[in-house]
């Protein structure tokens, strides 16, 4: 079956250390998208990327970094400058932005 | 003012009741709109896209109002399975020519016995 694969589910980091969050498709999606979920709060953008080797930031981009070698793969980095990365992080796709959006199940990332 | 905004409820509401959620955009040359349903601690999924005629699927009901820049969701016959919170998603026009989806903060239903 087609879908958004993130991984690991669950993640816990010490202070000073980057961690690398995994997504991947294979619905032969063209555009990606991160998303970052605080409690009670609706989704903001960190990046998004259209196209292979092409990514832009998007409204909170402080803190984190991506890539985009291949079209399957759009991995983001929460970098040590994020001051408050504790939060739930989605990752999405679509092929034609007027078809909507499909989701991967998230990771969830505590500060420890 | 916010890009998308929506009422964040709770609606309380009785198994069987008619309940409208209202959705409003800041930007005018925003194109394409959703309607995501997202149960607790777990990904958004795509309840119906918003046509500019309005669109219906089952007993839910999407508009869209391009004059007042709000779109809505009506749900008939709620059923306990209908509670979750419903987020509205508009592809918000940014320089360059690209779309962006962006999102309300949701709105919350609980459908009770």
């Amino acid at each position: 079956d087609g879908g958004i694969t993130q991984s690991p589910k669950y993640l816990f980091r010490k202070e000073g250390q980057n961690v690398t969050l995994s997504c991947e498709q294979n619905l032969n999606h063209d555009a990606m998208y991160w998303y970052r979920q605080d409690p009670g709060q609706g989704l903001r953008l960190i990046y998004y990327s259209q196209i292979v080797n092409d990514f832009q930031k998007g409204d909170i981009a402080e803190g984190y970094s991506v890539s985009r070698e291949k079209k399957e793969s759009f991995p983001l980095t929460v970098t040590s400058a994020q001051k408050n990365p504790t939060a739930f992080y989605l990752c999405a796709s679509t092929e034609a932005s007027r078809n909507g959006y499909t989701f991967g199940s998230g990771t969830r990332l505590t500060v420890v | 003012r916010k890009e998308v905004e929506q009422d964040p409820g709770p609606f309380n509401v009785p198994e069987g009741a008619t309940v409208a959620f209202n959705c409003t955009y800041s930007n005018s040359a925003s194109q394409s709109f959703f309607w995501y349903r997202q149960d607790c601690r777990k990904e958004p999924k795509l309840l119906m896209s918003v046509y500019s005629s309005g669109n219906e699927d089952g007993r839910f009901t999407a508009q869209l109002n391009r004059a007042s820049q709000y779109i809505s969701l009506l749900i008939r016959d709620s059923k306990l399975s209908d509670s979750a919170t419903y987020l509205c998603v508009v592809n918000r026009y940014k320089a360059g020519g690209s779309y962006i989806p962006t999102f309300g903060r949701g709105t919350s239903l609980i459908v009770h016995p």
